[in-house]
């Protein structure tokens, strides 16, 4: 079965530039999470969406970065302008939340983003 | 907000030995989840306890939940070199709503062969 697809896996870019990660979660899962992982803040959750709707985007950092869940099967996230501190790992994940209890994530083997 | 605390922060052991990581929590929770991450790699689901579960097994995994101290452990028997790699604790809390965890900052462990 495939698991969570991301790309591109790395990316390297100059500031100021726009930058698109894009995420296909397992199919038939109705959660799907954003998140950016560095050494100093750990894991830290940007925003999710479940049956394509953002539920929360509180983790977002600023207004520089917009994601998009257009269907099911696609979701983006864009950061325009990027800056080098936004040099991070960020991670997709998908989940079938359909009862009681948070379900077990997901999780795509990430894009390693560089700002330079 | 960080949610749980993973103790150690790092663990160096030799191959066989086993390894014991521990996990607190703030705010009540509907479960409690393990995950691995290898170097350069995504989170991978380890195991899942349930709030009313106090011990789960799976193959060489052993986890514990005490909700009255809001702690939990993991042990890993026999340990391989290839259990090497950080080790993540996850919360779901009441009213964390669709689905949402809350992740420590993981226990990065090292098997010497």
């Amino acid at each position: 079965d495939a698991g969570v697809i991301q790309s591109p896996r790395h990316e390297v870019t100059e500031m100021g530039q726009e930058v698109t990660l894009r995420c296909k979660p397992i199919s038939g899962h109705n959660s799907l999470f954003w998140y950016r992982q560095t050494m100093m803040r750990g894991l830290e959750l940007l925003i999710y969406f479940n049956n394509n709707v953002p539920i929360d985007d509180s983790g977002m950092p600023e207004d520089r970065f917009s994601a998009k869940m257009p269907n099911a099967s696609f979701s983006t996230l864009k950061i325009q302008p990027s800056e080098p501190r936004d040099s991070a790992v960020y991670f997709c994940a998908s989940s079938f939340q359909g009862g009681f209890g948070n379900q077990p994530q997901h999780f795509g083997d990430g894009t390693r983003l560089s700002i330079l | 907000s960080q949610q749980g605390e993973e103790d150690p922060q790092a663990l160096s052991i030799q191959e066989g030995e086993n390894a014991t990581m521990n996990c607190s929590y703030k705010t009540s929770i509907n479960n409690l989840q393990w995950y691995r991450q290898n170097s350069g790699r995504g989170l991978v689901h380890l195991i899942l306890i349930r709030s009313n579960e106090r011990e789960k097994h799976s193959g060489r995994l052993r986890v514990t939940l005490d909700t009255s101290k809001k702690s939990s452990s993991l042990l890993i028997t026999a340990s391989r070199a290839a259990d090497t790699a950080s080790y993540f604790c996850a919360t779901g809390n009441y009213g964390g709503s669709q689905g949402n965890l809350i992740f420590g900052k993981g226990t990065k462990l090292s098997v010497k062969p």
